[in-house]
């Protein structure tokens, strides 16, 4: 079993809907990352996490250390946020297999 | 202020090969870390390495090796390569370590034949 958990693996949804992508972990860890890849490769940091939420723009992480989960919320979804979604652990050490999202215009 | 670099940015070779990637990070960033990236793993951690020192490293075999010069800049050398060994080989550079503001380079897309 993976140690981080993402859910779903793949999303498929329309342009202006509310995007919710889950990571469970079952290890330890003080702080949760979340990081967005677009076709091509290019990994781009969106969130550090340790406890709480954070928001950027249209987007917003969520954390609960104790339940060992984080949610990346994105509001009003646009074709141009279709990418890979990845959650990883602490100093990047352990990653979700990443969550594919596309959205349709 | 360029970003992280990565060269080649594609590489065929063949099975027992080696071969040796490269990363220039953003200037005054002192901690570069390597990744490969698989279809059927996703994102592994390979290595860290800060101000010359390996500080971290993943659980990879042997064959995965690497070093940081004085200038920051980093090598990673794959030895007697296996065909399991073809992915993306991403490094990622920052001020002071991954648990920070981390900015990827392009990759390199090794295919081992």
């Amino acid at each position: 079993k993976n140690e981080v958990e993402q859910s779903p693996q793949n999303l498929t949804a329309q342009e202006g809907e509310f995007i919710t992508i889950n990571c469970s972990y079952s290890v330890g860890i003080s702080a949760l990352h979340w990081l967005q890849q677009h076709p091509g490769g290019g990994i781009v940091s969106l969130f550090m996490l340790s406890s709480g939420k954070k928001k950027h723009g249209r987007l917003i992480a969520t954390i609960n250390i104790q339940e060992k989960h984080s949610s990346l919320h994105i509001t009003a979804s646009h074709p141009r946020d279709s990418a890979v979604y990845i959650c990883a652990g602490d100093d990047k050490i352990i990653f979700g297999k990443g969550t594919r999202l596309h959205i349709l215009p | 202020k360029a970003g992280v670099t990565q060269t080649p940015r594609y590489l065929i070779k063949t099975r027992g090969q080696q071969v040796t990637l490269s990363c220039s990070p953003i200037s005054g960033h002192r901690s570069v870390s390597w990744y490969q990236q698989t279809p059927g793993q996703g994102l592994q951690f390979l290595f860290e390495y800060f101000s010359e020192t390996q500080r971290n490293k993943g659980n990879f075999p042997g064959r995965f090796s690497g070093r940081q010069f004085s200038n920051s800049r980093s090598e990673m050398n794959v030895s007697t390569l296996e065909l399991g060994d073809s992915a993306l080989y991403l490094c990622a550079s920052s001020l002071v370590g991954p648990s920070y503001e981390q900015y990827f380079g392009p990759g390199t897309r090794l295919t081992v034949t």
